[in-house]
């Protein structure tokens, strides 16, 4: 059964340009969520879909968007970028959030942008 | 505002000894409680979480605490190895989202 998994692992922009991350949820997961890490921090949390639709927000622009497909894999884009969107960006999958189910987390995207 | 604290940031100890790390939180209005490990430039591996009615969970040389009345939790590391060098992760759930801590860098020295 394979886990969360991510892609590219490595990825490099330039300052403006767009970019597309991707995620595959476990197996029987229908919930994803998109988590940034900059360096030294712990992870912010982006956003949740379930269900093809974005279900919860954190404090992030409208720079970032998300979409969900029917085989529940998501994507994350980031519009504009800017230095500060340097990071390690993690998706994490669940069943049901909000019940006490465990989120796994995927091995994450390395973004630099230069 | 739903808030995270771990302390100590950093901490190096020489192998075979016992642990403390430190969780707090402000919201007390959590659903659960997960410890995490991560090792330099990789994902997250889950290792204990505990529900919001539990007070404790235990797997193999870790032991995770919880507080909910006084927002925190602590991790215990049982005669540590060098293995277990690794940041360690504390997050509280509310609804649908992790809030993390900042980590505690763990340096175990044989």
């Amino acid at each position: 059964d394979a886990g969360v998994t991510q892609s590219p692992t490595h990825l490099i922009k330039t300052r403006g340009q767009q970019v597309t991350l991707r995620c595959s949820p476990k197996s029987g997961h229908d919930t994803v969520s998109w988590y940034q890490q900059a360096l030294g921090q712990g992870p912010q949390f982006i956003f949740q879909y379930y269900e093809e639709e974005e279900r919860q927000r954190g404090n992030f622009p409208d720079r970032f968007s998300g979409h969900q497909f029917p085989n529940y894999s998501s994507e994350l884009n980031v519009n504009a970028l800017l230095l500060g969107d340097s990071a390690l960006y993690l998706c994490a999958s669940s069943a049901s959030v909000g019940t006490g189910f465990r989120q796994f987390f995927g091995p994450g995207t390395r973004l630099t942008v230069l | 505002k739903q808030e995270v604290t771990q302390i100590p940031a950093a901490l190096s100890v020489p192998e075979g000894e016992n642990l403390v790390l430190n969780c707090s939180f402000t919201d007390s209005a959590i659903y659960n409680l997960q410890w995490f490990r991560q090792d330099p430039g990789k994902g997250l591996t889950s290792l204990l979480l505990i529900q919001s009615s539990q007070r404790e969970q235990t797997s193999g040389r870790l032991n995770a605490s919880l507080d909910k009345s006084s927002g925190r939790s602590t991790l215990y590391i049982a005669a540590s190895q060098p293995g277990d060098s690794a940041t360690y992760l504390c997050a509280v759930e509310y609804g649908n989202k992790l809030v993390f801590g900042a980590g505690t860098i763990l340096r175990v020295k044989s």
